[in-house]
């Protein structure tokens, strides 16, 4: 099993749609939260760190649930900017390394 | 911008050659961690660097090794290339003393090996 999985996609959506990924990881002792966007060819960037609360910045809403080991993106009114692969990433402990998914590609159309 | 530097941006290199890949960390982060991401993956933790030490190392042979210098920059080295060595190559850098110590990534170097 992997330690971070999600599913691949492409998910297509329309300008203005609400949508949403979801990612689970294996190991219960994971710590850390974050999603991470990245465009074809470039680095990751670090769009949320996700709290244990819950958060959300502006259009972009994160959860956790750390019984059923998984975490959620939402992303309400989407534009075509939006359109990247979501990276799934956990920390687990303390430990150096981050530990990423394999992406969800979203793909969002006039 | 993160603030976060690699050269070069791409290299060609063939079987049993050796590479050296460099990274320059965001001010006031003193961590430098590397990344090997193949096409389709995500990205695959390779080390990490603190105070010029290496602190947690991901599964990959020891023909991959690293440097950090005083002003926290740092070089990735692979020896005896492989075809499946090529993939962007990523640095992060960060700060423990974060809350949630956040990692930001630089460009990348895209490494082809033929």
């Amino acid at each position: 099993r992997k330690e971070v999985e999600q599913d691949p996609g492409p998910f297509n959506v329309p300008e203005g749609a609400t949508v949403a990924f979801n990612c689970t990881y294996s190991n219960s002792a994971s710590q850390s939260f974050f999603w991470y966007r990245q465009d074809c060819r470039k680095e990751p960037k670090l769009l949320m760190s996700v709290y244990s609360s819950g958060n959300e910045d502006g259009r972009f809403t994160a959860q956790l649930n750390r019984a059923s080991q998984y975490i959620s993106l939402l992303i309400r009114d989407s534009k075509l900017s939006d359109s990247a692969t979501y990276l799934c990433v956990v920390r687990v402990g303390t430990a150096s390394k981050l530990t990423f998914g394999t992406g969800t590609r979203l793909q969002v159309t006039l | 911008e993160t603030g976060v530097t690699q050269s070069p941006t791409h290299l060609i290199k063939t079987r049993g050659q050796q590479v050296t890949l460099r990274c320059s960390s965001q001010s006031g982060h003193n961590t430098v961690s590397w990344y090997q991401q193949a096409l389709g993956q995500g990205p695959q933790f390779i080390f990490q660097y603190y105070r010029e030490e290496e602190n947690g190392r991901g599964n990959f042979p020891p023909r991959f090794s690293g440097l950090q210098f005083p002003n926290y920059s740092s070089e990735l080295n692979v020896n005896a290339l492989e075809l499946d060595d090529s993939a962007l190559y990523l640095c992060a850098s960060s700060s423990p003393s974060s809350l949630y110590n956040e990692q930001f990534f630089g460009p990348g170097t895209r490494l082809t090996v033929l």
